[in-house]
């Protein structure tokens, strides 16, 4: 498996307040992501980072920030977490061989719940 | 930009007969595509890849898919499907190294002993 973890597993906020999902990956790869996951959407993707401190937004980036300061870690924040921001959230990599942006591993995802 | 099409959202098949999930991606010069399943909550992990080569591509757990240029289609097959099949299959599609993978909204693979 690759090395990728997130943080927390499960969480229970209230409107209003701010989250911060943490992706943690320990294969040295350049490209990181974040999708959420919804019944009859598939994967939407977030934002990417191709790079320590470089990023760009993606599909559906609106109410959403994101940070990479060291490479292994890439950073998710809800700025203020609304109803429709209940998802399934999930980090992937990629960055191995020649072909940077294919064969992303994912990791095993966020649960989280605003109510 | 890319997109891609999962025709059937849902496909419920008995225990040991073949299935194909089927897939189309809005037409490029060149793509690379990939079909990801996902097991009940669980991430998301690579069956196979097309990247050049061969149109048809062999996976894990006995699946195939082959690449159809003139009909921008990835589908997957698997000539006996097992209890073990089911789960989540989701197709993705980049035109190169340079641009993030779009999924499809998956296709629910149910298996029916």
């Amino acid at each position: 498996d690759a090395g990728i973890t997130q943080s927390p597993r499960h969480k229970v906020t209230e409107t209003g307040t701010p989250v911060t999902l943490r992706c943690h990956q320990t294969e040295n790869h350049r490209y990181m992501y974040w999708y959420r996951q919804d019944p009859g959407h598939g994967l939407r993707l977030i934002h990417y980072s191709y790079g320590v401190k470089d990023t760009d937004k993606g599909e559906v980036s609106d109410g959403y920030s994101v940070s990479r300061s060291k490479t292994e870690d890439f950073l998710l924040t809800l700025e203020s977490a609304t109803s429709s921001q209940t998802s399934v959230y999930f980090c992937a990599i990629s960055g191995t061989g020649g072909l940077a942006y294919n064969e992303q591993f994912f990791g095993p995802g966020t649960r989280l719940t605003v109510l | 930009a890319q997109s891609v099409t999962q025709l059937d959202s849902q496909v419920p098949v008995f225990e040991e007969a073949p299935v194909e999930l089927r897939c189309n991606y809005s037409s490029s010069v060149s793509v690379y595509l990939f079909w990801y399943v996902q097991y009940p909550n669980q991430g998301l992990q690579l069956l196979l890849k097309y990247l050049s080569g061969s149109t048809l591509v062999k996976g894990i757990n006995g699946f195939e898919a082959e690449f159809n240029k003139s009909q921008t289609s990835f589908h997957l097959r698997k000539p006996s499907v097992h209890i073990s099949d089911t789960a989540e299959y989701f197709c993705a599609v980049s035109d190169s190294g340079n641009t993030p993978l779009v999924f499809g909204k998956g296709t629910r693979l149910s298996v029916i002993a």
